[in-house]
């Protein structure tokens, strides 16, 4: 109950396109879903992230999609770019503990 | 911009030696956290510290870690008899409060031998 589920593992979009990666969650108590961008050998940096009392933020190019009723969240990235290739997680926070649970990464490749 | 900072970048250490991994968490930020990420795998939590003790711990963080705060700014992983398996990148990441935003460092690649 406590895992984050993540898909796809990896994911090729030419330059222009659109990514989307999808999460989905069993635990009713996440009430906090970041997003983190990965470059190796880099830290996860905050990309974006949405609390379930909206269904939607949109920063820029990145929007998060919030289905509260199926517990599942998705990212999209508009207008795909070589230099957004890297490792996306996925992950959530529970108002009741102290710990980000992260779902499995995405690598994404984005080819001009 | 403000950011959590970590050192070394790289330990090489022999099984069985002792490890201190630093961090310096964000100035402001009340809460922090030790995740590790082995090499092509998600990101685990290890532990949360807030008022100078630990709030929450995983059941990898075993007897062999334990984590300190020695003076107002740094923050500090130890690993007392080192595993092979223990080999990693360590992350420290700092929050303002409980439930917002934490930022990550950049890491530390522990290599045991």
């Amino acid at each position: 109950q406590q895992q984050v589920k993540q898909s796809p593992q990896s994911l090729i979009v030419q330059k222009g396109g659109i990514s989307i990666i999808n999460c989905a969650y069993e635990n009713t108590a996440f009430d906090y879903f970041p997003w983190y961008q990965q470059f190796p050998g880099k830290g996860p940096a905050l990309l974006i992230a949405i609390r379930p009392d909206v269904s939607e933020k949109k920063e820029g190019r990145f929007t998060i999609s919030f289905n509260k009723s199926a517990k599942q969240f998705s990212l999209h990235i508009m207008d795909s770019q070589p230099g957004d290739s890297a490792t996306y997680f996925c992950a959530a926070f529970s108002h009741n503990t102290d710990k980000l649970i992260f779902g499995t990464g995405t690598r994404l490749q984005v080819f001009p | 911009e403000p950011e959590v900072t970590q050192t070394p970048s790289h330990q090489v250490t022999q099984m069985g030696q002792e490890v201190i991994l630093r961090c310096v968490p964000i100035s402001n930020h009340l809460y922090f956290y030790w995740y590790r990420q082995i090499l092509g795998q998600k990101v685990e939590f290890l532990v949360s510290f807030y008022n100078n003790e630990i709030s929450e711990k995983s059941e990898i963080f075993d007897d062999q870690f334990s984590v300190e705060r020695p003076d107002g700014s740094n923050f500090t992983l130890k690993i007392r008899s080192t595993k092979l398996e223990d080999s990693a990148m360590y992350f420290c990441a700092s929050s303002v409060d409980r439930n917002t935003e934490a930022f990550f460092g950049q890491g530390t690649r522990l290599t045991v031998v």
